[in-house]
């Protein structure tokens, strides 16, 4: 049983484009987390958030409770956001992880 | 500010070798964690620990153990390696009882032959 889907699986976009990342949960949260993993590198916590809208830079998350569903946008997309965007409902209790979506902008 | 601190970050093991990764945080945080990221699958929980003293296991635990003496620290142990965990590990942090970031570590690559 799939708790998180993330879609696409794999994105390439052109330097400049807007880029949107959706994930789709099953599960009551307390909060959802989206992060970000640069290839062999670590793990970062871009948003956490349990409503609405937050925005930082040229990275937004927008969440629907109702329909358990959250999008990551990128707007003027660079070569820079390279990287797998992972999905992380949070029930209060236990984080689940989306598969993640691998985005490659091209110059 | 340190942050997580996870060592090594890569490791080669034979079959059968034991070895422990090392965590460690500054920020006072309650809940620890240790996850594993294998290829097309998201990060399975392996162990987890809200506090000192205090540790339940993940989706995952066979064939590791943790402990929690102190608040900062949660090393993972694999007692007897076996090809099956070679994988990337992550340790990771934050508060209990209110919406907190994850914070991770830099994560380990092990190898086990």
């Amino acid at each position: 049983k799939n708790e998180v889907e993330q879609s696409p699986q794999n994105l390439t976009a052109q330097e400049g484009e807007f880029i949107t990342i959706n994930c789709s949960y099953s599960v009551g949260i307390s909060a959802l987390h989206w992060l970000q993993q640069h290839p062999g590198g670590g793990i970062v916590s871009l948003f956490m958030l349990s409503s609405g809208k937050k925005k930082h830079g040229r990275l937004i998350a927008t969440i629907n409770i109702q329909e358990k569903h959250s999008s990551l946008h990128i707007t003027a997309s660079h070569p820079r956001d390279s990287a797998v965007y992972i999905c992380a409902p949070d029930t209060g209790n236990q984080f689940y992880f989306g598969t993640g979506t691998s985005l490659t902008v091209i110059p | 500010n340190a942050g997580v601190t996870q060592t090594p970050k890569f490791q080669v093991l034979k079959t059968g070798q034991s070895m422990t990764l090392q965590c460690a945080q500054d920020m006072n945080h309650e809940y620890m964690s240790w996850y594993r990221q294998d290829p097309g699958m998201g990060l399975r929980l392996i162990h987890y620990s809200v506090g000192a003293g205090i540790t339940d296991q993940g989706e995952v635990p066979n064939g590791y153990n943790v402990s929690r003496s102190t608040t900062e620290d949660f090393p993972l142990r694999l007692l007897s390696a076996a090809p099956s965990q070679t994988s990337v590990y992550f340790c990771a942090s934050s508060y209990v009882g209110e919406r907190s970031p994850l914070h991770f570590g830099n994560g380990t690559r092990l190898t086990v032959t």
